[in-house]
């Protein structure tokens, strides 16, 4: 299988405060990433579906505005959480797809936990 | 809406027993199934797929049942073990676009 990594694995930041997450795919080229993110004991909630070169398409009740993503390469996606409040804690996976040599699969990343203060 | 459902939140089984770990999903439209594991502060990992022209496929120790009749998936594991403990999510794409619906999981604690 392919891998996926994540970066950080884990913040802590200020309130009001800006955290960008990176996902990257490290053996193969991903055409699509998808961000969820995870409250504890839960299960996974899409946030949004990145596709390199365009704008990603964003899961309803999720702001765009608050949650910017960008698929600059086939190898990279970011996430930024932007004016971060606890509310937004969580651990955020992301997943990349779409190499034809995995039909159908998705490659999880190891997740990030954030904690806003 | 569409949904993935899953019918027993925590499952604790003998070490060395079979485990049956159950998923209902709503969307016939559906033809991609996977089965997920994770551990506590990672992230999915795969177990094994199948396609809805199947109806059962095996791994090392695992098997996934797919019973399109009553939109019904099974992951059975074989002699479980403790590293088996997790909480396993089953996922369907219901578009072909690799969307995956996540059920809400189920724990599964292996006793000594």
């Amino acid at each position: 299988g392919a891998v996926v990594s994540q970066h950080p694995s884990w913040v802590i930041c200020k309130s009001g405060t800006s955290v960008k997450i990176e996902c990257r795919s490290l053996d193969f080229q991903a055409t699509t990433m998808f961000w969820y993110r995870q409250f504890p004991k839960q299960s996974l909630m899409l946030m949004a579906t990145s596709n390199e070169g365009s704008k990603a398409t964003y899961e309803q009740g999720v702001e765009k505005d608050k949650f910017l993503i960008n698929h600059a390469s086939l190898t990279l996606s970011t996430l930024t959480v932007t004016s971060a409040h606890p509310e937004d804690s969580s651990f955020y996976i992301c997943s990349a797809g779409g190499d034809p040599r995995f039909l159908n699969e998705q490659f999880f990343g190891p997740g990030t936990r954030l904690t806003v203060l | 809406g569409e949904s993935v459902g899953l019918h027993l939140p925590t499952l604790s089984v003998q070490e060395g027993d079979n485990s049956i770990i159950n998923c209902a999903y709503s969307n016939s439209a559906s033809d991609y199934f996977i089965w997920y594991k994770q551990e506590s502060g990672k992230g999915p990992q795969f177990i094994i797929d199948i396609r809805s022209n199947m109806d059962k496929r095996q791994g090392q120790r695992v098997t996934v049942l797919l019973n399109k009749t009553v939109k019904h998936l099974s992951l059975q594991i074989a002699a479980t073990q403790p590293g088996d403990s997790a909480v396993y999510f089953c996922a369907e794409d219901p578009s072909g676009t690799y969307k995956y619906i996540f059920g809400t999981g189920t724990r599964l604690k292996v006793l000594a």
